[in-house]
């Protein structure tokens, strides 16, 4: 198994509502990460967690919440988005030993209204 | 921080003809130089990568080039075909810094039939 799952495709929310991506692999990773992609833009990293733990945040608004429940789960929980939110969301995981390579789920799309 | 240059941002070729892009960064630190591809609606996809050790990786029509002193790289692609056509973005890392990966702004590919 060579990939990064990521549920649902396709996500469309109001600006008060509440609702988890979920990313999933099963190649043994133990660095997973967020980003963010606007439309003809680089993935811009949001989060990082290495063997569980959260070890990078951008900085990035406390509407985003992530969770890493185990090595092969990540999670972001998002609340009260705003419409310029809405993006391209990129989940990626790396393998161990020190080496950035990094393996991009299809993403989701998310639509803030 | 590190700071990646992508060009072209956009390149037209006729299917069979060679494209080149061109990546520079600015960290000298950075040893790990990965390119990946990204169609309509999928996430970025590792297509070739080098490390500051090596001056040049192939895999079939792919090559990758590192001149680490004038620190610039680039993909080059031969006998091109319409399935290349894509946005392609470079990245350059350090391999003991795991996540953060700075990525170029991208350059879109056409490959015209």
């Amino acid at each position: 198994d060579t990939e990064v799952t990521q549920t649902p495709k396709h996500l469309v929310m109001g600006m008060t509502n509440k609702k988890s991506l979920k990313c999933e692999q099963h190649m043994g990773h133990r660095a997973m990460y967020w980003y963010k992609q606007k439309a003809k833009k680089p993935p811009e990293l949001m989060f990082v967690y290495s063997y569980e733990k959260l070890s990078i945040n951008e900085s990035v608004p406390s509407r985003f919440s992530p969770e890493c429940p185990n090595s092969s789960l990540l999670n972001l929980h998002l609340h009260a988005l705003q419409p310029e939110d809405s993006a391209l969301y990129l989940c990626a995981s790396s393998p161990p030993g020190g080496i950035n390579i990094q393996y991009f789920g299809a993403g989701t799309r998310l639509s803030v209204l | 921080g590190e700071n990646v240059e992508q060009h072209p941002s956009t390149l037209s070729v006729q299917e069979g003809d060679s494209a080149v892009i061109k990546c520079t960064y600015s960290d000298s630190a950075s040893n790990y130089f990965p390119w990946y591809k990204q169609e309509l609606g999928k996430g970025p996809q590792l297509i070739i990568d080098i490390r500051s050790n090596v001056g040049e990786k192939k895999d079939q029509r792919i090559a990758v080039t590192l001149n680490k002193t004038a620190k610039h790289f680039s993909l080059h692609i031969t006998e091109t075909q319409p399935e290349d056509s894509a946005v392609y973005f470079c990245a350059a890392s350090i391999s003991t810094n795991a996540g953060k990966s700075t990525f170029g702004d991208g350059t879109t590919l056409t490959v015209k039939p």
